[in-house]
Parts: structure tokens; C-alpha cells; sequence
């Protein structure tokens, strides 16, 4: 199958700092990949829609100004988390499909402290 | 609004044992169904979907739009059937490209 692959895999900021988080589709392109939120024993909320070559579109309650996304090729989407803050820590998950079939990177767990 | 129920938090039974993970969805159109796994300290994978009437290690799961449920089965369990499940909902407009509702998850342990 395709794989998706998410750096760093875990990463410890201050608060107010900015994060990146990148997505890969490492042996297909994607037009569009897509941004989860998982809080702990809670399920895959999805943040926003990864549009390549132009905006991304945010669910409802999602802060754009918070959560930058860039879909800078068919390969690559980033995540930034802008002057974070302790309620950022989560698990963030990014996915690309291929073939109608949905694969997902191995998650970024991000800690704010 | 679409949405996805998985009542049961927590799984436990027997190894040799059938399985049911149940799945409930709410979805006003013609809905696409998967049921996602995640082994411990792996990444989310595809299980199955529903368009594919396949079984998977095991698995099916059967649409039942009366019911609109989407309901994981096994006959008998095994071990390494112990993971994280989810059910899964597909809400895209973009051609090729999984826009997914999830349901909480089911974590399912399978007992020696």
C-alpha cells in the first residue's frame, strides 16, 4: 500500500512558540490530504482539508490563524500550530488517499508545555 | 449532521469466541462505510469497506440501512485480533479523496 509519513513524530514546544508538523506521501501525489485531531481515548476529529495549489478549509471550531496549513506540492502538507498553547498538546494525524482508499501517517504527538 | 456511533468502549472476550463490534451511523445521503484498526504502536489501517463485501482476517461487516448500522463480525476470535477499531464514515465531495467521520473506537482484547 502507500505510505504516508508525518515528521516529527513527537515534538515538545513552550508555550507561545510555533510548530510545524509535515505530511508525505511518500510513493503518490495528493491533491488533497487531510488533518485529524486526536484528544486521548477520544476519537479522529478532523481539523481541515489540505487543498494542493490552494486554501485549506477548516471544520467548524477550527481557528485558521492557529492551525496554518501549506499544500505546497502534490507530496507535501504542512501543519504549523502558532503560539501554542497547553490545550494544543493532542495527537495529530494527517491522511492522502489513493485509489479510493484512505492512508494515514503515523501521527505527531505534540506536547506544549 | 453526520455521525458515528460506536457504543461499546471496551471489548473483551475469549479467544475461539465470536466477535461483534457494533457501528451505528446517521448520514442524510447514500453512505460509504469503513471500519479502520489500529494494532498497538501501528499507525491506522484499513480494515474493510462496506462497497467491497469482502472479509478481511476474519472480518465482515454488512450494511444495514433500516438499521443504520455497519457492524463488525467475527466468528472466532484470535489473539492478534487485539486492537484499537473504528468505524468510519466517508462525508467527501472531492473524487478519490476520504473524508472521514469517525466513530469513538472500540478497544478490543482478545483473552487467552
Amino acid at each position: 500500500g502507500a505510505v504516508v509519513s508525518q515528521h516529527p513524530s513527537r515534538v515538545i514546544c513552550k508555550s507561545g512558540t510555533s510548530v510545524k508538523i509535515e505530511c508525505r506521501s511518500l510513493d503518490f501525489q495528493a491533491t488533497t490530504m487531510f488533518w485529524y485531531r486526536q484528544f486521548p481515548k477520544k476519537s479522529l476529529m478532523l481539523m481541515a482539508t489540505s487543498n494542493e495549489g490552494s486554501k485549506a478549509t477548516y471544520e467548524q471550531g477550527v481557528e485558521k490563524d492557529k492551525f496554518l496549513i501549506n499544500h505546497a506540492s502534490l507530496t507535501l502538507s504542512t501543519l504549523t500550530v502558532t503560539s501554542a498553547h497547553p490545550e494544543d498538546s493532542s495527537f495529530y494525524i494527517c491522511s492522502a488517499s489513493m485509489n479510493t482508499e484512505a492512508f494515514f501517517g503515523q501521527g505527531t504527538r505534540l506536547t506544549v508545555v | 449532521a453526520q455521525r458515528v456511533t460506536q457504543p461499546e468502549k471496551l471489548l473483551s472476550v475469549f479467544k475461539g469466541a465470536p466477535v461483534e463490534l457494533k457501528c451505528n451511523y446517521s448520514y442524510s445521503g447514500s453512505p460509504e462505510l469503513f471500519w479502520y484498526v489500529q494494532y498497538s504502536r501501528q499507525r491506522l489501517q484499513l480494515l474493510l469497506r462496506h462497497i467491497s463485501r469482502e472479509s478481511i482476517k476474519g472480518f465482515t461487516a454488512d450494511l444495514n440501512k433500516g438499521e443504520t448500522s455497519f457492524h463488525l463480525k467475527k466468528p472466532f476470535a484470535q489473539e492478534e485480533d487485539s486492537a484499537m477499531y473504528y468505524c468510519a464514515l466517508d462525508r467527501t465531495i472531492i473524487q478519490g479523496a476520504q473524508k472521514l467521520v469517525f466513530g469513538q473506537g472500540t478497544r478490543l482484547t482478545i483473552n487467552p
